[in-house]
């Protein structure tokens, strides 16, 4: 089983609109947990930490379950440029992380 | 500005050559990391290191190794290559002593065995 499952997508949505995806982690004594976001297999760069109360950074919510061990993204207002694929990042011993193989996300104009 | 550099960007070599990719990271961190991706996986860790002369195998590490004799670099050697090393290759560094620790991506190695 991997450690951190995620919906590969595509999801195509237009300009203007929500999207949401979530994923799910097997080890239950992770305590980080982040969404990266990669571009056309360009390195990964971290878009958000999840936090338990669940957070936002601008058009970006992130939201954490601990007792299903999940963890969801949701992009309001969705721009061209969010287009990318996102990666679901969860800590598992020390400083180490795990990845999951991505969701892809196209906004179309 | 600090940042992490990865050398060569593209390489194509053959079966059994020794290969050796380099990473250079300027933020001074501690922790220095390196991943392997292909598609339909993952980025998978091959080595890792929490600092100089301290070095631990990842989840594929067979046929690869690190040294790390200084902060700033890890290079990651394939002793001899094969065609299953066909991947990108990603370094990364972070700060050690927290319990959030973000890290910070190189540009990626394009390596071809042929």
């Amino acid at each position: 089983r991997k450690e951190v499952e995620q919906d590969p997508g595509p999801f195509n949505v237009p300009e203007g609109a929500t999207v949401a995806f979530n994923c799910t982690y097997s080890n239950s004594a992770s305590q980080s947990f982040f969404w990266y976001r990669q571009d056309c297999r360009k390195e990964p760069k971290l878009l958000m930490s999840v936090y338990s109360s669940g957070n936002e950074d601008g058009r970006f919510t992130a939201q954490l379950n601990r007792a299903s061990q999940y963890i969801s993204l949701l992009i309001r207002d969705s721009k061209l440029s969010d287009s990318a694929t996102y990666l679901c990042v969860v800590n598992w011993d020390d400083y180490k992380l795990s990845f999951g193989a991505g969701t892809t996300v196209t906004v179309r104009a | 500005d600090a940042e992490i550099t990865q050398s060569p960007r593209h390489k194509i070599t053959e079966t059994g050559r020794q290969v050796t990719l380099a990473c250079h990271q300027t933020w001074n961190h501690n922790n220095m990391f390196w991943y392997r991706q292909d598609l339909g996986h993952g980025l998978r860790l091959i080595h890792y290191s929490y600092g100089v002369q301290d070095t631990n195998k990842g989840e594929v590490s067979d046929g690869y190794s690190v040294s790390r004799s200084n902060t700033e670099d890890l290079p990651l050697t394939l002793e001899s290559a094969a065609s299953s090393q066909t991947s990108v290759y990603f370094c990364a560094s972070s700060e050690s002593g927290t319990g959030r620790d973000t890290q910070y991506f190189g540009p990626g190695t394009r390596l071809t065995v042929l």
